[in-house]
């Protein structure tokens, strides 16, 4: 079965930084494509970034360019998202999700992880 | 960046009776390679997104065969034959043809 677990979430102050990780179980890791999608409280989902197999390549929604960083660790199965420069519109719950069928195509979530940016 | 618009935003519906929710995009979703990226997403209240179709109306393990999506180019639908208790929550479009992948602003179902 396949399992993504993120933590990392809490509280920031604005401008300030906090790294999400995912951890991933029950499918080869190494294989997929996986993304980062976030729901601010009360709001519709929004698309943040995606990271090929290999981590070689990387694409980011406007928003959080420059500012955001996805990354991962074939050899433990974990993702990683470092954020930036934190804004109060960087609240939300974070999910982490395995792509299927094309890059940046969630198939399969995580329960999520809160951030939330207030001074 | 492609824009997803879905209609309605609301659709209170009955017990047994069907749904509709429409989705368009303000450009093609035809991809280079021939195929088009849409799929559909289904989120419960207090839960994870789950997603129930890709490319259009490709149904996702498990996802009952009452959903079915349809269309073309910019403009495609989710239905629901027959909406029960549990299809209760938002549904939401989403583009996989371009960069950024973008969504709509989803459609909240609940029952009459």
């Amino acid at each position: 079965e396949v399992q993504l677990l993120e933590s990392g979430g809490g509280l920031v102050q604005p401008g300030g930084s906090l790294r999400l990780s995912c951890a991933a179980s029950g499918f080869t890791f190494s294989g997929y494509s996986m993304s980062w999608v976030r729901q601010a409280p009360g709001k519709g989902l929004d698309w943040v970034s995606v990271i090929d197999h290999s981590g070689a390549d990387t694409y980011y929604a406007d928003s959080v360019k420059g500012r955001f960083t996805v990354s991962r660790d074939n050899s433990k199965n974990t993702l990683f998202l470092q954020l930036n420069s934190l804004r109060a519109e960087d609240t939300a719950v974070y999910y982490c999700a395995k792509d299927e069928v094309v890059p940046g195509t969630p198939g399969i979530w995580g329960q999520g992880t809160l951030v939330t940016v207030s001074s | 960046d492609i824009v997803m618009t879905q209609s309605p935003l609301s659709l209170p519906v009955t017990l047994g009776q069907p749904a509709s929710i429409s989705c368009r995009s303000s450009q093609s979703l035809v991809h280079s390679d021939g195929n088009t990226y849409l799929n559909w997403f289904q989120q419960r209240p207090g839960q994870s997104p789950r997603r129930l179709i890709y490319k259009v109306s490709n149904r996702d393990s498990g996802v009952p065969d009452r959903f079915s999506g349809s269309g073309s180019g910019t403009d495609f639908t989710l239905k629901i034959s027959r909406v029960e208790a549990e299809d209760v929550g938002i549904y939401y479009c989403m583009q996989g043809t371009d960069w950024p992948r973008t969504f709509g602003q989803g459609t909240r179902v609940d029952i009459k």
